[in-house]
């Protein structure tokens, strides 16, 4: 059974630009999330996915948006990066939604760099 | 709010020694309870997780957890550290859906 997919694995982009990430839960899974993780602020919740519908949202900026799609395949997008979007983006899923009990699988992330 | 804290940054220990990696947690109700570890440039493993009943709590590669309400602390231990054990490892907690409030993690590096 594959993992979580993520690509691209590395991204640089400049300032002012927008990005999407992509992410490919675990066959059979419904319920992707997205975490940013860098050195100084460690890991936090961007948002949650269920049904193609967002269940959950962090404290970041509207520029930071989301998407799943009826095959459970989520995107995120960032719009207007600043240098302090600088980080590795993780995806994790899980078979259902809302329950805090659920076992995360991350995939690998993506390293963005912002310039 | 929720809020998870890992007193130590960086800890070094050698190979076959013991290890215990302190976690402690603020959160109004039963947490949920769940160390993670993360190697470079992967994502993050599941060691194990605690909901509720016995309060020491088994994990996969040998690692076990203790839930002490009293202390508010989750502490992750292994009796004999393995080389491959060399990573960073995340306490967390548990805050609503998938939106999990992890620690600042602590980096271990294992001595030959």
């Amino acid at each position: 059974k594959a993992g979580v997919t993520q690509t691209p694995r590395y991204l640089i982009k400049t300032r002012g630009q927008q990005v999407t990430l992509s992410c490919s839960p675990i066959s059979g899974h419904r319920s992707v999330s997205w975490y940013q993780q860098t050195p100084g602020q460690g890991l936090q919740f961007l948002f949650e996915y269920f049904s193609e519908t967002q269940r959950n949202k962090g404290n970041f900026p509207g520029r930071f948006s989301g998407r799943q799609f009826s095959n459970s395949r989520s995107e995120m997008n960032v719009s207007t990066l600043e240098l302090g979007d600088s980080a590795l983006y993780l995806c994790a899923s899980s078979r259902h939604q809302g329950a805090s009990d659920e076992k995360l699988f991350f995939g690998s992330g993506t390293q963005l760099s912002v310039l | 709010a929720q809020s998870v804290t890992q007193p130590d940054i960086h800890i070094t220990v050698s190979e076959g020694a013991s290890l215990e990696l302190r976690c402690n947690y603020s959160y109004g109700a039963t947490p949920y309870l769940f160390w993670y570890v993360q190697s470079p440039g992967q994502g993050l493993q599941l060691l194990l997780k605690y909901f509720s009943g016995d309060t020491l709590v088994q994990g996969i590669k040998g690692f076990e957890a203790e839930f002490k309400r009293s202390q508010s602390s989750f502490n992750l231990r292994k009796p004999s550290v393995h080389w491959s054990d060399a990573a960073e490892y995340f306490c967390a907690v548990g805050a609503g859906g998938q939106n999990f409030v992890f620690g600042p993690g602590t980096r271990l590096s294992v001595l030959p």
